[in-house]
């Protein structure tokens, strides 16, 4: 089944403990990027990556990093977490390029509070 | 004036209806557009894609766009219970990033 997936799905932790969510695609997509969803401000693009090695800021990358080893793989880490970092996030990967509305396929969340 | 404009509700309408979600945009360069919806604990998927202006159809489902206007619509027709969710609008120039409106809230009531 062609997915995205997360892990954890649930996360609470402390400030400043460092964390990673992982993300991994099977679809073979060069297109992955993270987000976040926060009510009343909608999606807004962390960090997105065109293919391996490359990666690059989106809308709200303070705070967070990115690295692409794989194609399949494209990890978030937040090195010292704040609670304003507490938020539901969604990894998302899509065929070739971010525009040209190519479907993007988002994985089911993980919501993550920070204390 | 923020590049894509979309009303939170939430909308409330009952089974059966014809629902109409919309979304304004300011950006002209914009010629991809899509709706997502977005049901409750999940990820949102992708519902309907169009290029430039006019009209789209699948099943109850139409998009609508009119870029003079510089604004989309999503028509649902025989609304059903299971078409409860958020709906997002989403738009991008060629080779550009995807901009996501913030998501109308969509209740059906049986």
């Amino acid at each position: 089944e062609a997915q995205v997936t997360q892990n954890p799905r649930y996360l609470i932790t402390v400030t400043g403990k460092k964390l990673t969510v992982t993300c991994s695609q099977n679809m073979n997509h060069e297109y992955m990027s993270w987000y976040r969803q926060d009510p009343g401000l909608g999606l807004r693009q962390i960090y997105y990556s065109m293919n391996v090695e490359v990666t690059d800021k989106g809308d709200v990358p303070e705070g967070y990093k990115v690295s692409r080893k794989e194609k399949r793989n494209f990890p978030l880490i937040l090195e010292s977490p704040s609670p304003n970092q507490t938020s539901l996030y969604f990894c998302a990967s899509s065929t070739r390029d971010r525009g040209m509305g190519n479907e993007q396929f988002f994985g089911p969340g993980t919501r993550l509070t920070v204390l | 004036q923020k590049e894509v404009e979309q009303d939170p509700g939430p909308l409330s309408v009952p089974e059966g209806a014809i629902v109409s979600l919309n979304c304004t945009y300011s950006n002209s360069a914009f010629q991809y557009f899509m709706w997502y919806r977005q049901y409750s604990r999940k990820g949102p998927e992708l519902l309907m894609y169009t290029y430039s202006s006019g009209n789209k159809e699948d099943g109850r489902f139409t998009a609508q766009v009119d870029k003079s206007s510089k604004y989309i619509s999503l028509f649902i027709r025989d609304s059903q219970p299971s078409d409860s969710a958020t709906y997002l609008c989403a738009m991008s120039a060629w080779d550009d990033k995807i901009i996501f409106g913030k998501g109308t809230r969509l209740h059906i009531l049986p």
